[in-house]
């Protein structure tokens, strides 16, 4: 079965480190890439896509992203993080799974920048 | 250009009860996904309408339902509700099917009581 883990629940970090968040996936069929962010009381933006090409995708508010094939990985890094980088953040897959192009969903990680 | 706004922002129902929960997305856009967010489950794709017509589904009981009118606003209604039904619901839209960008709604807190 298809699936998205993300390693980290928490990841709590001081302002101005760099943070990386990691995302894994499973699945055997072509897929692609997508971190969202999620502020408190409000839906998901999009921060970066991975659909092809370059493995290295850059996003908004200075995030980036790498994807890896081989260890089918998808992890989001910032060198230097800010109080307002402070959300949830979740990593997802798109593909055709069981028939229906879904978008899968990681369980998230909760990035906690403090001063 | 007006976000996906999503209505009403919240809702409390009783167990037993149905709720009509409402998207609309943003101008030119044909596409709407339906999501559940809960603490225990996370996000869950629940279907996508594009023209009218479901085209996407998730692993959803056939208590949830939707619809799409000709100006790609769409409804979800759940009959029945149950307390697990308590969650947030969020609305993407995207200018096609399947489109890889979509934008999000703030979403409809629901809860069952």
């Amino acid at each position: 079965a298809q699936s998205v883990t993300q390693l980290d629940s928490q990841v709590p970090v001081f302002e101005e480190a760099p943070v990386e968040l990691r995302c894994n996936y499973s699945s055997s069929v072509s897929v692609y890439l997508f971190w969202y962010v999620q502020y408190p009381n409000q839906g998901l933006q999009l921060l970066l896509k991975y659909l092809s090409g370059s493995t290295l995708v850059k996003g908004i508010n200075g995030f980036e992203a790498e994807f890896n094939k081989s260890q089918t990985s998808f992890h989001l890094r910032k060198p230097s993080v800010h109080i307002s980088d402070t959300a949830e953040y979740f990593c997802a897959v798109r593909g055709l799974f069981g028939g229906y192009n879904k978008l899968i969903f990681g369980a998230g990680t909760r990035l906690a920048v403090h001063p | 250009k007006a976000g996906v706004t999503q209505t009403p922002r919240y809702l409390i129902k009783t167990r037993g009860q149905q709720v009509t929960l409402s998207c609309s997305p943003i101008s030119g856009h044909r596409s709407v996904s339906w999501y559940q967010q809960t603490p225990g489950q996370g996000l869950q794709f629940l279907f996508e309408y594009f023209s009218e017509t479901q085209r996407n589904k998730g692993n959803f009981p056939g208590r949830f339902s939707g619809r799409q009118f000709s100006n790609s606003r769409s409804e979800m209604n759940v009959s029945t509700l149950e307390l697990g039904d308590s969650a947030l619901y969020l609305c993407a839209s995207s200018l096609g099917l399947s489109d890889y960008e979509q934008y999000f709604g703030p979403g409809t807190r629901l809860t069952v009581t």
